[in-house]
């Protein structure tokens, strides 16, 4: 009840194309859900977030989709650039468990100019 | 400023010695956290302090003790680890330690234990 599943493991994009990163959740006490973009040799930094009241919130070129029915969620990026080429992970939390993350597994982004 | 600071970048340790990690955060946060990285994996979270108290303990070994000087500073104390403590070990912090404040990670210290 605590995993949040994420796919694919790996995903290759052409540059100007879209990326599209799906996660799905059980437990649905959780009311929080950030997505993090982890480069080689840094730390995560979060991307973007969303609360389970709004069904989609866009930042830039990326968009997250969020459908409280199916328990699931996903990122979109658009016009996908080189540099955008990274480890992402989805997470969930709980306004109750003092901050704890619960990530997916990571998807490792490519995108060939 | 939002950085996290971590030292050192790189630490080869044996068995038997004793080595510490440093973060630091000027950001005024009150809520520090350490989580372990292995390759092609999430982070997985050891431990959280909120307002210097160690709120949360991910049943982590005791060879890892947390310590939490000030709200400034999280030190990782390490001793006796294993070969498969080997990992990147990541330090955040965040305004408090509640679901919707933001994680600023650190760059990390990538530890081999030989």
């Amino acid at each position: 009840q605590q995993q949040v599943k994420q796919s694919p493991q790996s995903l290759i994009v052409q540059k100007g194309g879209i990326s599209i990163i799906n996660c799905a959740y059980e437990n649905t006490a959780f009311d929080y859900f950030p997505w993090y973009q982890q480069f080689p040799g840094k730390g995560p930094a979060l991307l973007i977030a969303i609360r389970p009241d709004v069904s989609e919130k866009k930042e830039g070129r990326f968009t997250i989709s969020f459908n409280k029915s199916a328990k699931q969620f996903s990122l979109h990026i658009m016009d996908s650039q080189p540099g955008d080429s990274a480890t992402y992970f989805c997470a969930a939390s709980r306004g109750n468990q003092g901050g704890k993350l619960i990530f997916g597994q990571g998807t490792e982004l490519s995108v060939k100019p | 400023d939002t950085e996290v600071t971590q030292t050192p970048k790189h630490l080869v340790m044996g068995m038997t010695n004793k080595k510490s990690l440093k973060c630091e955060q000027h950001m005024g946060h009150r809520a520090m956290y350490w989580y372990k990285q292995k390759a092609k994996k999430p982070p997985e979270l050891m431990f959280v302090y909120s307002y210097e108290k160690l709120s949360i303990n991910e049943s982590v070994p005791s060879r890892f003790s947390p310590e939490c000087p000030n709200s400034s500073l999280l030190n990782l104390h390490l001793h006796a680890l294993q070969p498969e403590d080997s990992a990147l070990y990541l330090c955040a912090s965040s305004q408090g330690a509640r679901a919707q404040e933001t994680q600023y990670f650190g760059p990390g210290t990538r530890l081999l234990v030989l």
